[in-house]
């Protein structure tokens, strides 16, 4: 099987612009999570998508937003970039129904550096 | 205080020691991930937990959900074994993922 794919790997935005990252699951995982990864705060849970709903949300501003198609594939949105923005943002697949609650797949993320 | 912390922080053994990582929340959880995070950012899921004790290879994971306290032990540490080793403990209330700070490891050959 293979494994989760996430588009661009690497990225550069200015400040004010937006973002569309993508993260493709494992065949036949249902749930996608997103995660965000700085120096400063390390890992920080953004949400969860399972069968196009969001069931779950981190404690972050509504700048982020994502989104889950029928075909499970994910897209996660950052409108109006700041400097802070910049960091790996990671997807997971899972099988089970919460997905955190179920073994994480994750991508190998995108660096996003917004100057 | 966050609701994960994980000691220590850093972390040098040389070829062949057992290593210890420890990991401690305060909220009640449902269950902890551990993962192994390589550099370029690749995380790998390598237990997940909610009691006991679990064994791959020679990497063994604990849980004490009374003392809220999860331990990763690393038998026969090898240099591909350094890392950066992160807790997750999935919150009772919410199912949400939240995280230590990771403990750098490095295996001298």
């Amino acid at each position: 099987k293979a494994g989760v794919t996430q588009t661009p790997r690497y990225l550069i935005k200015t400040r004010g612009q937006q973002v569309t990252l993508s993260c493709s699951p494992i065949s036949g995982h249902r749930s996608v999570s997103w995660y965000q990864q700085t120096p400063g705060q390390g890992l920080q849970f953004l949400f969860e998508y399972f069968s196009e709903t969001q069931r779950n949300k981190g404690n972050f501003p509504g700048r982020f937003s994502g989104r889950q198609f029928s075909n499970s594939r994910s897209e996660m949105n950052v409108s109006t970039l700041e400097l802070g923005d910049s960091a790996l943002y990671l997807c997971a697949s899972s099988s089970g129904g919460t997905g955190t609650n179920y073994e994480q797949y994750f991508g190998p993320g995108t660096r996003l550096t917004v100057t | 205080k966050n609701e994960v912390e994980q000691s220590p922080q850093n972390l040098t053994a040389q070829e062949g020691e057992f290593i210890t990582i420890n990991c401690s929340y305060s909220v009640g959880i449902s269950a902890l991930h551990w993962l192994q995070q390589h550099p370029g950012g690749g995380i790998v899921s390598l237990f997940m937990l909610s009691s006991g004790k679990k064994k791959h290879g020679r990497l063994i994971a604990t849980i004490n959900i009374q003392e809220k306290h999860s331990s990763l032990h690393i038998t026969a540490s090898h240099p591909r074994d350094s890392a950066v080793y992160i807790c997750a403990a999935i919150k009772a209330a919410g199912n949400k993922l939240t995280f230590g700070g990771g403990t750098r490891v490095l295996v001298k050959p």
